[in-house]
């Protein structure tokens, strides 16, 4: 049975990148798309962007599309998020989860991995 | 501020019935794009809950329910127990921001 992986939590000081990964356990091949959603302390959900590895595409949320790259690695089964000069505002919890084949429904999800910014 | 609407809170009795809006515009729901529907325990990952509408995925119990009209979708939740106290999320497809886009999320309270 799939699971998503994701890496440890991070603390980043503003202006600096981070690089979150997540990965399909249980070697199962990345045959599907991936999205990337965070969550602020207390606040709701906000998606940051997806990636189709068959396609190699990314797409991304208008408010981060020049701060952040979504890729894959699919001899691992790992997708990765960098979100680059980052700022307080984007300490949060950010999850992968796959994206439900013919619906752009995010029917599984990884465990969240915890960013803080933070000087 | 979210693009899709949901009211902050909502609570009912065990055994009640409770529905949970989301309203939307004519770029997402009201374009014809799906709802679908998150439920979020404190310190969890959200768990799909409703995809498609009104689908359930395997395992979710059949107490829930979606529908969709026009601008806004609703889930529904039947025969309310206390496990059901969680946060609840609608999300869309939006055509003008090009992705996808959540609702601001209500707090179910199980009285």
């Amino acid at each position: 049975q799939v699971q998503l992986v994701q890496s440890g939590a991070e603390l980043k000081k503003p202006g600096y990148s981070v690089k979150v990964s997540c990965k399909a356990s249980g070697g199962s091949p990345l045959n599907f798309a991936i999205t990337w959603v965070r969550q602020g302390p207390g606040q709701g959900l906000e998606w940051v962007g997806g990636f189709i590895p068959s396609l190699g595409t990314a797409s991304y949320a208008l408010q981060f599309q020049d701060r952040v790259t979504i890729s894959a690695d699919e001899s691992t089964s790992t997708t990765y998020m960098e979100l680059r000069n980052l700022r307080s505002e984007d300490t949060a919890v950010y999850y992968c989860a796959r994206v439900r084949e013919r619906y752009d429904a995010f029917d599984l999800w990884g465990q969240g991995t915890r960013v803080t910014v933070s000087s | 501020q979210s693009v899709l609407t949901q009211p902050p809170s909502v609570s009912g009795a065990p055994g009640q019935r409770v529905t949970i809006s989301c309203t939307g515009g004519s770029s997402n729901i009201g374009a014809g794009y799906d709802v679908h529907w998150y439920q979020q325990l404190p310190g969890t990952a959200p768990k799909l809950l409703i995809y498609g509408n009104n689908n359930r995925p395997s395992g979710v119990s059949d107490r829930f329910s979606g529908s969709k009209s026009g601008t806004s979708a609703s889930l529904a939740i039947t025969g309310l127990q206390a496990e059901d106290e969680s946060d609840y999320f609608c999300q869309s497809f939006d055509i003008s921001l090009r992705g996808s886009v959540f609702g601001g999320g209500t707090k179910l309270t199980v009285l």
